[in-house]
């Protein structure tokens, strides 16, 4: 069974609103990272939160993590055109072997 | 850091014929993995190597499937027999330890 799952699948909003994006998971983990893909796009990592973290900022990003929840989110401010893209997060759970597993992705649209 | 690569970008082939897969991974990265990503989806991960030792394979990796990574450095995805279902897009990405895991561009599979 998939690992990590997003929410929303999509998103649309206005440039310079805020956007919100959830992941949840189902087994223990040592870490839990956000990816970025643009279109046809390599993934690109954005920020990785370790699990006795419960929030790191980067730049306009902000990842918070419930352990006790499962649960992630990360809040992008004031949005650009150019943060439209699929956002997923990637867990490294505990008995999934060395590997990550990936949900299906958040799409952000970002309106001028 | 010139960041992972893979060669082909695209790859377009008739069913039934093989098809092989380049990755050069960043220098000093001693893990490295392949994922495959069909459109809509995450990435799922199909093998993992720690030098040149291939640890994990994924159920979805076939008998059709074959990775290697001699020396511990490029390494090398064939599909042998390609079916109308490998059509997807092949990406690597390697790491220092099981953390941050940087993606190459990836290499888009087309079987007609």
């Amino acid at each position: 069974s998939q690992q990590g799952e997003e929410d929303p699948q999509a998103l649309s909003i206005q440039e310079g609103e805020n956007a919100t994006m959830n992941c949840s998971y189902k087994t223990s983990i040592n870490n839990l990272q956000w990816y970025r893909q643009n279109s046809g796009r390599g993934l690109v990592h954005l920020i990785l939160i370790r699990s006795n973290e419960r929030e790191k900022h980067s730049g306009r990003l902000r990842v918070t993590l419930d352990t006790s929840k499962k649960s992630s989110s990360l809040l992008i401010t004031a949005s650009r055109a150019a943060d439209t893209a699929s956002y997923f997060c990637a867990t490294d759970a505990l008995g999934y072997g060395q590997n990550f597993v990936f949900g299906p992705g958040t799409r952000l649209s970002v309106l001028p | 850091d010139t960041g992972v690569s893979q060669d082909p970008r695209h790859k377009i082939t008739k069913r039934g014929q093989n098809v092989t897969f380049r990755c050069d991974p960043i220098s000093e990265h001693n893990r490295l993995y392949w994922y495959r990503q069909t459109l809509g989806q995450g990435p799922e991960f199909l093998t993992y190597f720690q030098n040149e030792a291939q640890l994990e394979k994924s159920r979805l990796l076939s008998d059709r499937f074959s990775a290697e990574r001699p020396k511990g450095s490029f390494s090398t995805l064939e599909i042998q027999r390609t079916e109308q279902g490998d059509s997807a897009m092949y990406l690597c990405a390697s790491s220092r330890r099981q953390e941050t895991q940087y993606f190459g561009p990836g290499t888009r599979l087309l079987v007609l």
